[in-house]
C-alpha cells in the first residue's frame, strides 16, 4: 500500500537559515509525482513544488527545492533563507500514475515549522 | 473569485442534526476533490469528482455522507445525521485536470465542530 511518511512533527529554525524538512514515502509503482504543500494558520493548502518519479532533475521553486533520491524513496524539502512567513504546517503528498480515473493524493501527517526571528 | 470558494467557514450543530457544506471550484477546473482533516491529522480523501464521469466515492467513511456537483461546478457535501467524530476541516480542492502533476487548488475550508 502507498504511504507517506513525515519523521519530524516539528522543526526549529532561525530567520534566514536553510531548513531540511524530511519525507519518505512507499509505492510499488514506477510512476508517480511527489508534492510538497505548506498549510498555514489560516489553513489554506498552499502548492510549493512537485517532482515527478522520472525526473532526472530535482526540482526548484524560488526557495524551495526538492531532494529527490528515488533508490531511497526520499522526498526531502528544502527551504533556503528562512523567512518569518514561512511557519507553517508543510505535507508531502504522493500520486501515482495507475490510479486509474482517481486522482487523489496520499498525504503524510505533516511537519510543523517555527521560524525564530 | 479566482480561488476555490467553501462555504461555510464554520459550522456549528448538534449531534443528529444534518449538514451541507459548498464548495464553488475554480471556474473550468474539471477535476474536484473533498478531503478531511482531523486535529493533528494529515488529509483524509473522501470523493473525487472528473468532469462527467462516474465519482470516486471510496473514501467516504460511511453512508451518512454523500456528495454531489451539479452542472461541472459547484459541489456539495452532505453529512446526515452527524455525529462528533465527524468533527473536522472539510477541504475542498479543484484542478484542471486529473493528470498526475496536476496541481490541487484549495479552499481554506469548511470547519464543523459536532456537539
Amino acid at each position: 500500500a502507498q504511504k507517506i511518511t513525515q519523521t519530524q512533527p516539528g522543526m526549529f529554525v532561525q530567520e534566514k537559515e536553510a531548513v531540511t524538512l524530511d519525507c519518505t514515502y512507499d509505492t510499488s509503482d514506477q510512476s508517480y509525482g511527489l508534492f510538497w504543500y505548506k498549510q498555514p494558520s489560516s489553513g489554506e493548502m498552499i502548492f510549493l513544488i512537485y517532482q515527478g518519479s522520472y525526473d532526472e532533475q530535482n526540482a526548484t521553486e524560488g526557495r524551495y527545492s526538492l531532494n529527490f533520491q528515488k533508490a531511497r524513496k526520499s522526498a526531502n524539502l528544502v527551504i533556503s533563507a528562512s523567512q518569518l512567513g514561512d511557519s507553517a504546517m508543510y505535507f508531502c503528498a504522493m500520486r501515482d500514475h495507475n490510479a486509474g480515473n482517481n486522482r487523489k493524493l496520499i498525504w503524510g501527517l505533516g511537519t510543523s515549522l517555527a521560524v525564530n526571528p | 473569485g479566482a480561488g476555490v470558494s467553501q462555504s461555510p467557514s464554520n459550522k456549528v450543530t448538534e449531534k443528529g442534526k444534518d449538514v451541507e457544506l459548498r464548495c464553488d471550484p475554480i471556474s473550468g477546473h474539471t477535476a474536484l476533490y473533498w478531503y478531511r482533516q482531523s486535529l493533528g491529522q494529515g488529509l483524509e480523501f473522501l470523493i473525487y469528482f472528473q468532469g462527467n464521469s462516474a465519482p470516486d466515492k471510496s473514501g467516504l467513511p460511511s453512508d451518512r455522507f454523500s456528495a454531489e456537483r451539479t452542472g461541472g461546478s459547484v459541489s456539495t457535501l452532505t453529512i446526515q445525521r452527524t455525529q462528533q467524530e465527524d468533527s473536522a476541516v472539510y477541504l475542498c480542492a479543484s484542478s484542471t485536470t486529473g493528470a498526475l502533476n496536476g496541481e490541487l487548488f484549495f479552499g481554506e475550508g469548511s470547519r464543523l465542530t459536532v456537539l
